[in-house]
């Protein structure tokens, strides 16, 4: 019910090429948060969305809150070595607590 | 510097033994949270606590116990009775003036000997 799906599960991209992940819920969400892990780190806040249809964008990442408010994506254009890491979507509950979604491995070869 | 502070960084259990994770935070969150992360999985809330003095229990909390005497600590004791306690432990905490974002400390790596 509360879940949230992501894929893809990995990604191994070459350094220069682009990269999204999707995330997927079957019931409407209020607001959606992405977070980045890199290898043997904790996960660090990236963005929150809240409105239907949403973008926003951090430098070379652009992240979409769908219309319906039941998606979500993070797109990497020109990926780089920094870019490596594991991309979690968190959606809120009514606890204020986050349920993760299993995220999206990336891996850029120089 | 603000931030959480999780101790130890590694720690090893024996066969029935309780262990106890420290997490301390001077950002004057409000709330405070237990996550268990295994290789390759999402993040899975075992505890969290909105206020001192109080806390619920979040998917996996059997085996786990914690408490929340003071707003800027909340320990977490693995008991004996958590059979497979081998993880990534992280705490993170948050505030609603933040949006309730959430701050996470750097981690403690739980294995059993």
């Amino acid at each position: 019910g509360q879940q949230v799906m992501q894929i893809p599960q990995y990604q191994h991209v070459q350094e220069g090429e682009d990269f999204t992940t999707y995330c997927n819920s079957s019931t409407t969400l209020s607001n959606i948060q992405w977070y980045k892990q890199r290898p043997g780190g904790h996960p660090v806040f990236l963005i929150q969305l809240v409105k239907s249809g949403e973008v926003k964008k951090q430098k070379r990442l652009t992240f979409q809150f769908g219309e319906a408010k039941k998606n979500s994506s993070l797109h990497i254009t020109a990926t780089q070595t920094t870019d490596v890491g594991t991309y979690f979507c968190a959606r809120t509950t009514g606890r204020r607590a986050l349920t993760f979604g299993s995220g999206t491995r990336l891996q850029v070869q120089p | 510097d603000g931030g959480i502070t999780q101790s130890p960084k590694y720690l090893f259990r024996k066969e029935g033994q309780n262990v106890t994770l420290s997490c301390e935070q001077n950002l004057n969150h409000d709330a405070m949270y237990w996550y268990r992360q295994d290789p390759g999985q999402g993040l899975r809330l075992i505890y969290y606590s909105q206020i001192v003095n109080d806390f619920q229990k979040g998917d996996i909390a059997e085996g786990y116990s914690v408490s929340r005497e003071k707003k800027e600590s909340f320990p977490l004791t693995v008991t004996s009775a958590q059979k497979n306690p081998t993880a990534f432990y992280l705490c993170a905490s948050s505030t609603e003036l933040a949006k309730n974002i959430q701050y996470f400390g750097a981690g403690t790596r739980l294995s059993v000997l």
